[in-house]
Order: C-alpha cells, then structure tokens, then sequence
C-alpha cells in the first residue's frame, strides 16, 4: 500500500512569502506528526494531530507556524512570513495510534529553501 | 523533558567488519526507545525498538541494540556490515504516554568496500 507522501518534495520561496506544505497520511492513520530536519540535525517536533486537532502544537516555533487537519486525514503546514532560518526539510509521519506507542511512518520530507 | 545525544557524527568502517553505533539519553521519567536510518533522499525508515522486556533488541537488515538503564545507553550494532548500510542512523526517545518524540543529531555510516 501507499506510504506517507508529502508535496512538494521541493520548495524554493523568497523572504517574506507564505508557504503551504502538504501531507498525506496513510489511510486509516488517525496521528500525524510534522517535524522539522535542518542541516546535520536530527528531526525536532513540531506539532501532532490526533484525529482532526492539534492534540500537541508546543513544538512550533512562533505563531508563523501554523498546521490544520480539517478532515482528519490530510494536513497542511503552513508558514507565514518566511524567513532564511526557515530553510530545512519538513517531514510528516503517521501512525495507527498513539498512547501505546506505534510506530511513526515517515514521508520522504518536503525541503524548504528560503532565498 | 528528554534528550538524546549521540556520541559520533559519522562513523568510517570497511565492509564486514563490525560497527557500534552510540546513542546517549535523558529522561527523568521513564521511555520508549527508536533507532531508525535514514538513506538518501528517502524517509526515515524504524530499525527497532524498545518498549519494554528483553533489554536487546533485533530490528531490521540484521541490527540489534542493548537498553542499559544504569548507563542510559542505546547503542545500536551489527556484527557485519554492507555496502548499502551505508545512511544516515538516528536514535530517538519518546516519553511514555508522551507524543513529542526527540531525536540526536544523527551518526553518519560510511562502509567502504
């Protein structure tokens, strides 16, 4: 079956602009995680979504960062007034559940560069 | 909160020869505990993990890894390695009952023929 995808896999915007990332979970997946990869870093959470809410959104960095569910299956992460620290690659897991942890499945991370 | 440190960022080695790979945590309650890999221009992919029982672990492609709760240790090994073990390899820490799963910085594998 079909993994977690993500689009663009390739993102190049200019200081100041908003940018839309997206998210497809695998179907049936009711957690998804957003993280976010900078250069020779580990990934560093962002937000999860247990069903269509932000069930834990401490990881966004300033209210530029915003990500929403609306459905439950896809999401959005959004960037407002980008800037150059912005740059890095922004991955999306899922996974079945949570509490009892399962597995996280990564998608293969949109890269954002920020000109 | 948790954290994770992993001790080497990159590690040279021939093929077959063995590897150990060391990641480093801290935590004040208890954790779950990840190695995952990371090969280029792909997603991350779990190697194994430890959730509770047995203190080692198997996971995938023939790597295994020993929790050591006195040493807050989870290093991750392989008797033999290959041309393809070739990635880059994270240790991460989730609390339990917890979401915000913490990554280190990550140990790149090179295996040179």
């Amino acid at each position: 079956g079909a993994g977690v995808s993500q689009t663009p896999s390739n993102k190049v915007t200019e200081k100041g602009k908003y940018v839309e990332l997206r998210c497809d979970p695998i179907s049936g997946h009711t957690a998804l995680y957003w993280y976010r990869q900078s250069l020779g870093q580990g990934p560093e959470f962002l937000i999860y979504f247990q069903g269509t809410g932000a069930a834990d959104d401490s990881g966004l960095p300033n209210d530029r960062f915003f990500a929403v569910r609306p459905e439950g299956s896809v999401s959005t992460l959004k960037i407002q007034r980008t800037e150059r620290g912005d740059s890095a690659v922004y991955l999306c897991a899922s996974s079945p559940t949570t509490g009892n942890y399962n597995e996280q499945f990564f998608g293969p991370g949109t890269r954002l560069t920020v000109l | 909160a948790q954290s994770v440190t992993q001790l080497d960022s990159q590690v040279p080695v021939f093929e077959e020869a063995p590897v150990e790979l060391r990641c480093n945590y801290s935590s004040s309650v208890s954790v779950y505990l990840f190695w995952y890999v990371q090969y280029p221009n792909q997603g991350l992919q779990l190697l194994l993990k430890y959730l509770s029982g047995s203190t080692l672990v198997k996971g995938i492609n023939g790597f295994e890894a020993e929790f050591n709760k006195s040493q807050t240790s989870f290093h991750l090994r392989k008797p033999s390695v290959h041309i393809s073990d070739t990635a880059e390899y994270f240790c991460a820490v989730l609390r339990v009952n917890n979401n915000d799963m913490r990554f280190g910085a990550g140990t790149r594998l090179t295996v040179k023929p």
